[in-house]
């Protein structure tokens, strides 16, 4: 089975840094690999999909790269309403989903 | 809008036997695979089942294999999850997620969840 580690487990940011979290394949998993905020008390919210791409309503702030092994996402200036836990996520056709172990967001 | 509404969670003993359902509105449910994540509480998100637009394509996490059974039924936009020997260490939140294809991708929209409590 494929493993997702995601790092760090948690940050701390002031409003207006850039925020990098990775997350790393244990195989090549090419681009099929989506990005999710959670909120507390809340489901998950799709951010990025395919490595790349921004879901429809998502601040352009947010952005990912990479392909393979190794991920990045970023959120290029923090915002408040950006206090949230991230999860990678990777996917095949069998189905078969892993999740990262997540990335808590604080303010510093 | 496209809604998905868990239901069927509850407190059982361990050992025992839960459905979870899923009901779907809002967009053509035969046209998206649909999934199962868990959250135990406070950790992460752990992927449990998923399931093609016609039932031909199916899997599971290991952890529940053998023990969980996915199903659909298209006809009543509904999902549907049987937990079968249940352990504590089921104890979580479950969502019901749909995706973007009909037979995998990632997760578009996610229900509230329903609760097990797995507990003697």
């Amino acid at each position: 089975d494929i493993q997702m580690t995601q790092s760090p487990s948690s940050l701390s940011a002031s409003v207006g840094d850039r925020v990098t979290i990775t997350c790393q394949a244990s195989q090549d998993i090419s681009n099929y690999l989506n990005w999710y905020q959670q909120k507390p008390g809340k489901a998950p919210k799709l951010l990025i999909y395919d490595a790349s791409n921004l879901e429809t309503g998502v601040p352009s702030r947010f952005s990912g790269s990479g392909s393979g092994t190794d991920f990045t996402f970023t959120i290029s200036s923090l915002q408040p309403e950006d206090i949230a836990t991230y999860y990678c996520q990777q996917y095949d056709n069998l189905p078969r989903y892993t999740f990262g172990q997540g990335t808590k967001l604080e303010i510093k | 809008e496209v809604q998905l509404v868990e239901s069927g969670g509850g407190l059982v003993q361990p050992g025992r036997s839960l459905r979870l359902s899923c009901a779907a509105s809002g967009f053509t449910f035969d046209d998206y695979a649909m999934h199962w994540v868990r959250q135990a509480p406070g950790k992460g998100l752990e992927w449990v089942s998923g399931i093609s637009w016609n039932s031909g394509s199916i899997g599971y996490a290991d952890s529940v294999k053998g023990r969980f059974t996915i199903s659909r039924d298209n006809a009543k936009n509904s999902l549907y999850l049987q937990m079968n020997s249940l352990r504590a260490e089921d104890t979580a939140l479950y969502y019901c997620a749909k995706t973007n294809d009909i037979l995998t991708g990632y997760l578009t929209e996610w229900g509230q969840g329903t609760l097990v409590t797995v507990s003697s």
